[in-house]
């Protein structure tokens, strides 16, 4: 079975800094999505960025951007100027592209606090 | 154009209890999940339903239940609880077979209390 590890539990960033959140996965597939999600306190899940296993360029929303190594099972997240509105839990997540594999595997989550 | 919506947003039950939460998918949105969240953790699979069938199971007991309505609507069912089902029962939606695959939409969550 797939599994998720997010190592850093709380990490904190001075506001307009670059910070980094960790993920590390499990799987023998080759075909794979990963994800990352944000929970503010509002509770509602919000997708931040997605990547394609088989697609070897990092991908990139706006702020967010992702260090992608296939071999080492890594999946990190950097956030550039970080803005008070980036505080929330974020989880990394996995999904197999497989037939009858329809769930996302989460990680345990990172709680991200930015210092005015 | 209305996003994930669940009811009912908090309630407190008594260990033994029957409960039914609800879920209405985003607007156009056919493929319905549910997750469980405990607190400090990250969400767990528990189903999901498409075209009013449900595709796959995680690893719940049998007193998890669900249904999806031909309007796409869902319900999720947990019969004799236990102190252990309180969390977060979060519903996600996405388009077709393999839109959850490229995004999920979520909806803001039923928080459970199981006394």
């Amino acid at each position: 079975a797939q599994t998720v590890t997010q190592s850093q539990p709380e990490m904190s960033v001075q506001e307009a800094e670059t910070v980094t959140l960790s993920c590390t996965y499990d799987t023998s597939e080759s075909d794979y999505y990963l994800f990352w999600y944000k929970q503010p306190p509002s509770r509602q899940m919000i997708l931040v960025i997605r990547q394609e296993a088989y697609k070897q360029q990092n991908a990139t929303e706006n702020r967010f951007s992702v260090n992608f190594q296939k071999a080492a099972k890594s999946f990190s997240l950097k956030i550039s100027d970080s803005q008070l509105g980036d505080a929330a839990m974020y989880f990394c997540a996995y999904a197999s592209s497989g037939q009858g594999a329809q769930k996302l595997v989460f990680g345990q989550g990172t709680r991200l606090t930015i210092n005015p | 154009d209305a996003g994930v919506t669940q009811s009912p947003t908090h309630l407190i039950k008594t260990r033994g209890q029957q409960v039914t939460l609800r879920c209405s998918p985003k607007s156009g949105h056919d493929t319905v999940s549910w997750y469980q969240q405990a607190l400090g953790q990250g969400p767990q699979f528990i189903f999901q339903y498409y075209e009013e069938e449900e595709r796959q199971r995680g690893n719940f007991p049998d007193r998890f239940s669900g249904h999806q309505f031909p309007n796409y609507s869902s319900e999720l069912n947990v019969n004799a609880l236990l102190l252990g089902d309180s969390a977060l029962y979060l519903c996600a939606s996405s388009l077709g077979r393999t839109g959850w695959l490229r995004r999920q939409y979520f909806g803001p969550g039923t928080r459970l209390t199981v006394t």
